[in-house]
């Protein structure tokens, strides 16, 4: 998607080794969010953050941390993968706190 | 808690038909909406958003209509396409109040186009 990119796009581990997906925004926005995307569920928010170093939890933040040491990339990272962190992840990207997204393709995680 | 739902998982329409796909909500003071599209493999596009203060609007075949009475929400796409098969979902927010951890997603219905 233009604008916002995730890296890996697929990543296979191993349980208890750690973890980090990348995501790069070309656009500036303040706000950037992590998702992951089961079956069964909606999307489901982990971290988001609001500016540079300043996150915040959201509803799925257990065994995740995130950092954003610049406005562009936001990073999410697994200390310790456990095999119910086997998901889709997206980042997206918003101008506005309650404003619209913008997704990146998202990131297939399989933790065995 | 109050959660936005979908009605159907799954819905099939002939190719050249019109589809209807639906949304309920259940917070009253939401009074902001998104609908997105996701195609197998990637991440959910934008396909329009409504505001409370609106019943309706439309873009380039797609209508959104919303019902606060009933707090249902739906997508309208005329003329299906195959490049049309997708899973929907509709999202909620609150402008005031809803926080950047607010916006809630549904489950998504899948469409299907019949050729």
């Amino acid at each position: 998607d233009a604008g916002i990119t995730q890296s890996p796009r697929h990543k296979v581990t191993e349980t208890g080794t750690p973890v980090t997906l990348r995501c790069h925004q070309t656009e500036n926005h303040r706000y950037m969010y992590w998702y992951r995307q089961d079956p069964g569920h909606g999307l489901r928010l982990i971290h988001y953050s609001y500016g540079v170093k300043d996150t915040d939890k959201g509803e799925v933040s257990d065994g995740y941390s995130v950092s954003r040491s610049k406005t562009e990339d936001f990073l999410l990272t697994l200390e310790s993968a456990t095999s119910s962190q086997t998901s889709v992840y997206f980042c997206a990207i918003s101008e506005s706190e309650t404003g619209q997204r913008l997704f990146g393709s998202g990131t297939q995680l399989s933790v065995l | 808690g109050e959660n936005v739902g979908l009605h159907l998982p799954t819905l099939s329409v002939q190719e050249g038909d019109n589809s209807i796909i639906n949304c309920a909500y259940s917070n009253s003071a939401s009074d902001y909406f998104i609908w997105y599209k996701q195609e197998s493999g990637k991440g959910p596009q934008f396909i329009i958003d409504i505001r409370s203060n609106m019943d309706k609007r439309q873009g380039q075949r797609v209508t959104v209509l919303l019902n606060k009475t009933v707090k249902h929400l739906s997508l309208q796409i005329a003329a299906t396409q195959p490049g049309d098969s997708a899973v929907y979902f509709c999202a909620e927010n609150m402008t005031e109040g809803g926080g950047a951890d607010g916006l809630t997603f549904g489950k998504g219905t899948h469409l299907i186009i019949q050729p």
